[in-house]
This record gives structure tokens, sequence and C-alpha cells, in this order.
């Protein structure tokens, strides 16, 4: 059964630094996301992205993120600066386009910690 | 704005016994409901959806969920848990941007 995958699956990171994190949708797929997961909070949605550009973005996506679609396969998520406060599960989901009543399925999760 | 509360952070239940976890949502259109599965190490697993029609879905795994109007509610159920069901369980809504929003998470423990 086709997945989606991430890698990688834990990152560290000292504050400042650029970190990408790098997904790989399920491969007929149109429709990208990342979502994240601060601990002991809820997944919170970031951005989206359809036909080499963004769809949606949240307040949480600013200047300081980034997505790209660099070749047919990967999809990939770039923090320029990080924060203490980035330190969180990422997850990375796709959908087809046929529409939006299609499941969203989800990668296993990039954990990023900040020092 | 839409959201989604899943009043209980943690349960525990016994292999065995019945399930029961709750989801209430606030969304003025007739929402589309799912129900994720996180195991530990793993990603979001897709255990079933609403979008319309019969308000009793199925599932994988054993579960099912009743989508309910008049109480805003989109509980999850299972009438025999096992010991592999422990982990932690996510309601979401799909809003108007075509983003899911989820609710709080509620973590299922299970004891022998």
């Amino acid at each position: 059964e086709p997945e989606v995958t991430q890698t990688p699956s834990h990152q560290v990171t000292q504050m400042g630094q650029e970190v990408i994190l790098r997904c790989v949708p399920i491969s007929n797929h149109l429709y990208f996301y990342w979502y994240r997961q601060i601990l002991g909070q809820k997944v919170e949605f970031l951005v989206s992205f359809y036909n080499n550009e963004i769809s949606e973005k949240s307040e949480i996506f600013d200047d300081q993120f980034s997505v790209e679609r660099p070749d047919g396969s990967n999809f990939t998520l770039k923090i320029r600066s990080t924060k203490l406060e980035d330190s969180a599960m990422y997850f990375c989901a796709s959908r087809t386009l046929a529409g939006v009543r299609e499941t969203q399925y989800f990668g296993p999760g990039t954990r990023l910690l900040v020092l | 704005a839409q959201s989604v509360t899943q009043p209980d952070i943690h349960i525990t239940v016994s292999e065995g016994a019945s399930l029961e976890l709750r989801c209430n949502y606030s969304y003025g259109a007739t929402p589309y409901l799912f129900w994720y599965v996180q195991s530990p190490g793993q990603g979001l697993q897709l255990l079933l959806k609403y979008f319309s029609g019969d308000t009793l879905v199925q599932g994988i795994k054993g579960f099912e969920a009743e989508f309910k109007r008049s109480q805003s509610s989109f509980n999850l159920r299972k009438p025999s848990v096992h010991w592999s069901d422990a982990a932690e369980y996510f309601c979401a809504v799909y809003n108007a941007g075509n983003m899911l929003t989820f609710g709080g998470g509620t973590r299922l423990m299970v004891k022998p």
C-alpha cells in the first residue's frame, strides 16, 4: 500500500540554524500539506500546496518558513532560522485532487528539537 | 471558526471492554469528520470518515463512529478493545479552507 514517507525521523539543531524537512507524498497525489504538533498540544495546519504554489497557509507559517517541490517526488519544508518554539513533530500529508472530501494521508512525522 | 473538542485527555480501559471516545465539533455547515489514530512512532492513520448519508460509519480495526448533528458529536466506539488499540486518537474536521482542524487527542491505555 502506498504511503507518505518523511526524512529524517528525528533532527536536532541549534537555534538560528536552517533545517529542511523532507517528504515524499503518495505518487499520484497532487495536494500536499504540512502540519505540526508541539508536544502536548494539538496538531496544527501550517500550509497547503498545489500546482507548485502555496494554496493556503496559517498564521504560524511566517517568513521563516518556506515549502518547495524541487522535483516530481519530494516536498520540503524549510525553516530558515530555527527558534526554540519550532521544536515539534512535523507531519506531511497528501491527497488526490478529486475533491475536498478526499482523505489526507499522513507520514510518520519528523521530530525536530531546537536547542 | 471551526473547532473540535475531545473532552477526555486520557482514558484507560480493560482489554475486552467496550470503548467510546468523545468528539464535539463546532461547524456551521455539514461537517466532514474524521478519526485518526497515532501509535507510538507512527504517523496519523485514518480510522474512518463521515461526509454524508448514514450517520453510523464503519472503519478499520473494528471501530465505528456515529454522527449526531443535534449533539454536534462524532464519538468513536469499539465493542471490545484489544491491547494493540493503545494509542492516541484524534478527531478532525475539514474546514472551509481545505485543511484539517484537529482536536487535542485522547490517549487510550489498555489494561491487561
